[in-house]
């Protein structure tokens, strides 16, 4: 059974719109991270967390939100979406810097 | 902050040929140090992670070597198949006061033809 689930797994959204990017671990791991993946870029990363409650900017992190409301979940918000938000977005959850991903959102922003 | 250069880019390979990626990371107290698989389509997956030593792990027909050292972090792939083909990344974490932000490197796309 897959430890790090993502949903949705595609989204289209229009520019100026709410999105909401919703992760979800059963690896009772502390850290979570999101990150992007664009060709010529690798991944970036975009928001973390230490745990529940708490959230810290990544490399990245000017237009999105994040929000952990407990071990299990770790959300990523684009509250006025841009096309220059097109991408992958990856979640993953780890410890000592080792990390499990979830299987990607392609979310398209029109 | 850590940085991390992933060499090569790109790698085309014929089947049971050795394959050699290379990390260069900056940060000399950098501690944990990973490669990961990614499939067309996949999140990465874990594929090996060495510690703060010089060290050589084996995998199913791949070797991991860390060199502190230099600060080099190389996967060599002994005798590639097709089913290794994907794009590897390297990554570094350091261990002070809990901070567990890995760097990556930027990636390797390697093809391996039958």
């Amino acid at each position: 059974e897959a430890a790090v689930t993502q949903s949705p797994r595609n989204k289209v959204a229009v520019t100026g719109g709410k999105v909401t990017l919703s992760c979800n671990q059963t690896n009772n791991h502390n850290n979570m991270y999101w990150y992007r993946q664009d060709t010529g870029h690798g991944l970036r990363l975009i928001h973390y967390s230490y745990g529940a409650g708490s959230t810290e900017k990544g490399d990245i992190p000017d237009g999105y939100k994040a929000s952990r409301p407990s071990q299990e979940n770790f959300s990523l918000i684009l509250e006025l979406a841009t096309p220059s938000q097109t991408s992958v977005y990856f979640c993953a959850s780890g410890e000592r810097g080792e990390q499990y991903f979830g299987p990607g959102t392609r979310l398209t922003v029109l | 902050g850590e940085q991390v250069e992933q060499r090569p880019p790109h790698l085309s390979v014929r089947e049971g040929d050795s394959a050699v990626i290379i990390c260069t990371y900056t940060d000399p107290n950098s501690y944990y140090f990973f490669w990961y698989k990614q499939e067309p389509g996949a999140g990465l997956q874990l594929l090996m992670k060495v510690f703060s030593s010089t060290e050589i792990n084996e995998g199913q027909g791949f070797t991991v070597l860390l060199n502190k050292k230099d600060k080099q972090l190389s996967l060599n792939l002994t005798a590639a198949h097709p089913g290794d083909s994907a794009v590897y990344f390297c990554a570094v974490s350091p261990t002070s006061g809990g901070n567990y932000k890995p760097t990556f490197g930027k990636g390797t796309s390697l093809v391996v033809h039958p």
